[in-house]
């Protein structure tokens, strides 16, 4: 089976545009969760999507939004990014029980100039 | 709230030594907790998992844990450590209302290998 994938793998942007992060779960799983990773903070939940509904949220402003189509590929979306969004962006998949393992994708790099 | 330590921030071992890599957690129920690698560049590669059962667990690459509820530690060992395994540790526990919706990670450990 593919793994997950995520693209783009690197991404540069300017203070106060949008950005939108791809990721294509493992083929059968339905949940997608996002993660932030940054040297200050480390790895850090941002939300997880399920059956494209969003099912958990951690502590992020509003800026940060995400969704999920039918095929379980999944979203997220900067607006009005800040210097301090530059991190790495890491998706995982699971099949969506509760006990599943999350598989993480290779990470999108963004950097915010 | 949950949370995982992982006291030691950089770890440099000689090659063929053994290892282990400390990990303390606090959640309220029974935990489920991982131990992930992550090489410069890339994502989180999934070593071992404890959910219920045996408290020594074994993983991909020679690596085991073993999970002490007293201690509410998860420590991760390696026997004889190879160049090849020089990355970053996470330590994780799953945390949700039902299950491990999410995963709170420690710090990290970056393991550095001497010849």
């Amino acid at each position: 089976k593919a793994g997950v994938t995520q693209t783009p793998r690197y991404l540069i942007k300017t203070r106060g545009q949008q950005v939108t992060l791809s990721c294509s779960p493992i083929s059968g799983h339905r949940s997608v969760s996002w993660y932030q990773q940054t040297p200050g903070q480390g790895l850090q939940f941002l939300f997880e999507y399920f059956s494209e509904t969003q099912r958990n949220k951690g502590n992020f402003p509003g800026r940060f939004s995400g969704r999920q189509f039918s095929n379980s590929r999944s979203e997220m979306n900067v607006s009005t990014l800040e210097l301090g969004d530059s991190a790495l962006y890491l998706c995982a998949s699971r099949v969506g029980g509760p006990t599943d393992t999350q598989y993480f994708g290779p990470g999108t790099r963004l950097t915010v100039l | 709230a949950q949370s995982v330590t992982q006291p030691d921030i950089h770890i440099t071992v000689s090659e063929g030594a053994s290892l282990e890599l400390r990990c303390n957690y606090s959640y309220g129920a029974t935990p489920y907790l991982f131990w992930y690698v992550q090489s410069p560049g890339q994502g989180l590669q999934l070593l071992l998992k404890y959910f219920s059962g045996d408290t020594l667990v074994q993983g991909i690459k020679g690596f085991e844990a073993e999970f002490k509820r007293s201690q509410s530690s998860f420590n991760l060992r390696k026997p004889s450590v190879h160049w090849s395994d020089a990355a970053e540790y996470f330590c994780a526990v799953g945390a949700g209302d039902t299950g491990f919706q999410k995963l709170v990670f420690g710090t990290g450990t970056r393991l550095l290998v001497s010849p």
